[in-house]
């Protein structure tokens, strides 16, 4: 199985500040990387795909980027709308496999 | 509107058997590639099955930790997906999602519990 390592487990931010999240995996995924935003009580929401298409009605503050095994999500401009917590995914190889989830707060 | 509606969580004891639904709407289900994910009371999320469209003959896979205890199927013409869950262990209790990853469902609860 392909293992998604991902860091920070918990990040506290400010307002306005800019956050990466790392991913990585335990092998080459050729960019089969997804990442989600869980809002507390929600279904994840798909942010990105192919590790760095923005899916259709996702703030261009969200960027995805990297290739092989090292993936990063970036955000701009920190909102307090964007506390949640952000799952990586990859969909390379079967079983599909989820990072462990970074939970961001604002400080 | 693209909707995904699970049905069937709840409260079962080990080694039973339950039946999930996902009644689906908005979108070509027929062509579509579905997938069931789940959600530990400690959050993580863990991918559990896909089934393909009739194109790629309904193929379908499985999380080794489900395989041989759930059966994922569909119906094109209700649009809906199952998850047919036997032999349930404790481990087994989460949020279970279907979901096209672009879109996902509520989520519905299953607890093993004795």
């Amino acid at each position: 199985d392909i293992r998604m390592t991902q860091s920070p487990a918990s990040l506290s931010a400010s307002l306005g500040e800019t956050v990466n999240i790392e991913c990585l995996a335990s092998e080459d995924i050729y960019s089969d990387l997804a990442w989600y935003q869980q809002k507390p009580g929600k279904s994840p929401q798909l942010l990105i795909y192919n590790a760095n298409s923005l899916q259709n009605g996702v703030p261009s503050r969200f960027s995805g980027s990297g290739s092989g095994t090292q993936y990063s999500l970036k955000i701009n401009s920190l909102q307090s709308e964007d506390v949640a917590t952000y799952f990586c995914q990859q969909y390379n190889n079967y079983p599909l496999t989820f990072g462990s989830g970074t939970k961001l707060e604002i400080k | 509107e693209v909707q995904l509606v699970e049905t069937g969580g709840s409260l079962v004891q080990p080694g039973k058997s339950l039946k999930l639904t996902c009644a689906t709407s908005g979108f070509t289900f027929s062509n579509a590639w579905m997938h069931w994910v789940r959600q530990s009371p400690e959050k993580q999320l863990e991918w559990v099955a896909q089934i393909k469209a009739k194109s790629n003959n309904y193929a379908t896979y499985y999380a080794e930790s489900v395989k041989g205890r759930f059966t994922i199927s569909r119906d094109d013409s209700k649009s809906s997906v199952y998850l047919q869950m036997n032999s349930l262990k404790e481990e087994d209790t989460a949020i279970y999602y279907c979901s096209l990853f672009a879109y996902w469902g509520q989520g519905t609860l299953v607890t093993v519990s004795s």
